[in-house]
């Protein structure tokens, strides 16, 4: 059974920086690529990064381009989000997702998400 | 970056009704088009992929349709389950985009 779990969500300061961490059995997580999608409280659903399965292609929102750095350690089955010059905008709960298949890009698995609050 | 608007972004509805819901992009996006379920507190799950194909466990109450920048989510017999907000995203090109939502509830 696929299963991913995030942490490492919190209450930070603007300005501030944390990183998640998204744990991820059930599946062979080198030959997978990742995204992190979030959502802030009430509202809709943002797509924020993506990575591929070695790491050779990333990409990002615009809204976190410069900020954020997504990252994988395939010998520890994990993903990484790490988010520098945090603002109150960020503030959300954080999903990591599974491609549904090695050439499938939907968003086929996700995470429970973690939440973090920006705020002084 | 692509722009993706759904209608209508709530609709009450009934046991038993036939529930659309629809999903436009800015620019074609072939048949690169995903149907998502949300309910309070759960994180989003993926119903239909590839516009039309049905993930593996959805009932067969839902279907997708659509091609190029058109695209809808039909629901044939709302069930009590299906009360929830429902997304679209295009996985065309990065960066993904969503659409704002659907909020289906009960009349």
């Amino acid at each position: 059974e696929v299963q991913l779990v995030e942490s490492g969500g919190g209450l930070v300061q603007p300005g501030g920086s944390l990183r998640l961490s998204c744990a991820a059995s059930g599946f062979t997580f080198s030959s997978y690529s990742m995204n992190w999608v979030r959502q802030a409280p009430g509202k809709g659903l943002e797509w924020v990064s993506y990575i591929s399965s070695s790491s050779s292609t990333i990409y990002y929102a615009d809204s976190v381009k410069g900020r954020f750095t997504i990252s994988r350690d395939n010998a520890k089955n994990s993903l990484y989000l790490q988010m520098n010059s945090l603002r109150d905008e960020d503030t959300a709960v954080y999903y990591c997702a599974r491609d549904l298949g090695m050439d499938s890009p939907h968003l086929g698995y996700w995470g429970q998400g973690t939440l973090v609050t920006v705020s002084s | 970056a692509i722009q993706m608007t759904q209608s209508p972004s709530s609709l009450s509805a009934s046991v038993g009704d036939r529930v659309t819901i629809t999903c436009r992009a800015s620019q074609g996006i072939r048949n690169d088009l995903g149907w998502y379920q949300q309910k309070p507190g759960k994180a989003p799950k993926l119903l239909i992929y590839a516009a039309s194909s049905l993930q593996s466990g959805v009932p067969s109450r839902f279907s997708g349709s659509g091609s190029g920048t058109d695209f809808t989510l039909t629901i044939s017999s709302l069930q009590p389950e299906d009360f929830a907000t429902y997304y679209c995203l295009q996985d065309y090109n990065y960066p993904f985009t969503f659409g704002p939502g659907t909020k289906v509830d009960i009349k």
